[in-house]
């Protein structure tokens, strides 16, 4: 069966410095992924998605940048955090051709820049 | 792009009860709408889903509508328990390809269900 981790579940991080979570899916092939942040109180923002490797579509400007080096694994990234960037993040895989029936979410990182 | 807008955002009800949540959609080539239930501190679960080519479809004591002419869909649940207590959202997508995972979310809804 398929799955999808991320980690880690809880980070907080001062302004200004760096950040990289990770997203890795196991027991399917060429999945499409993606990244939404939910800020408090509100629903889910596509953020970032990949139909492949290397390649990534922004959705919305921001201050972070995603990067998708193997098949199945998903990076967001940010070379300076910004207070604005706090917020649960998540990340999505759906499959391929037919199996490309829902998207599954993982379980989330919650993220604060203090 | 599309916009998701979904009500209420709170809903508290009897254990027994049933609660309707609805959602309006703006994009008319949108053409599959999941609902996913998010309990505290985890991530969002789908629950039901429905595409374009149908207008209700039923899983046990949840259903979905969808009215395509309208642009607005529901989620309905009947015989609510206190475990159905979470946030609820509801979402739309053109369902195909890469294009299904981009969803669209409405701002989601408290659902209480008191025993």
């Amino acid at each position: 069966s398929q799955t999808i981790h991320q980690w880690p579940a809880t980070l907080v991080q001062p302004v200004g410095s760096p950040l990289s979570l990770e997203c890795t899916v196991e027991g399917t092939s060429n999945p499409n992924l993606y990244w939404y942040r939910q800020a408090a109180g509100r629903g889910l923002q596509l953020l970032f998605y990949s139909v492949g490797i290397g390649q990534i579509s922004s959705e919305v400007p921001q201050n972070l940048s995603a990067s998708r080096p193997q098949d199945r694994q998903f990076i967001l990234s940010s070379k300076k955090l910004l207070l604005s960037d706090s917020g649960f993040y998540l990340c999505a895989w759906s499959g391929f051709g037919r199996s490309n029936t829902e998207a599954f979410f993982g379980q989330g990182t919650r993220l604060t820049v203090v | 792009g599309e916009n998701v807008e979904q009500h209420p955002s709170t809903l508290s009800v009897q254990e027994g009860d049933s609660a309707v949540i609805k959602c309006t959609y703006s994009d008319s080539a949108s053409n599959y709408f999941p609902w996913y239930k998010q309990e505290l501190g985890k991530g969002p679960q789908l629950i039901i889903d429905i595409r374009s080519n149908v207008g209700e479809k039923k899983d046990q004591r949840i259903a979905v509508t969808l009215n395509k002419t309208a642009k607005h869909f529901s989620l309905h649940i009947t015989e609510t328990q206190p475990e159905d207590s979470a946030v609820y959202f509801c979402a739309a997508s053109i369902g195909r390809g890469s294009t299904l995972g981009r969803l669209y979310f409405g701002r989601g809804t408290q659902l209480t269900v008191w025993p």
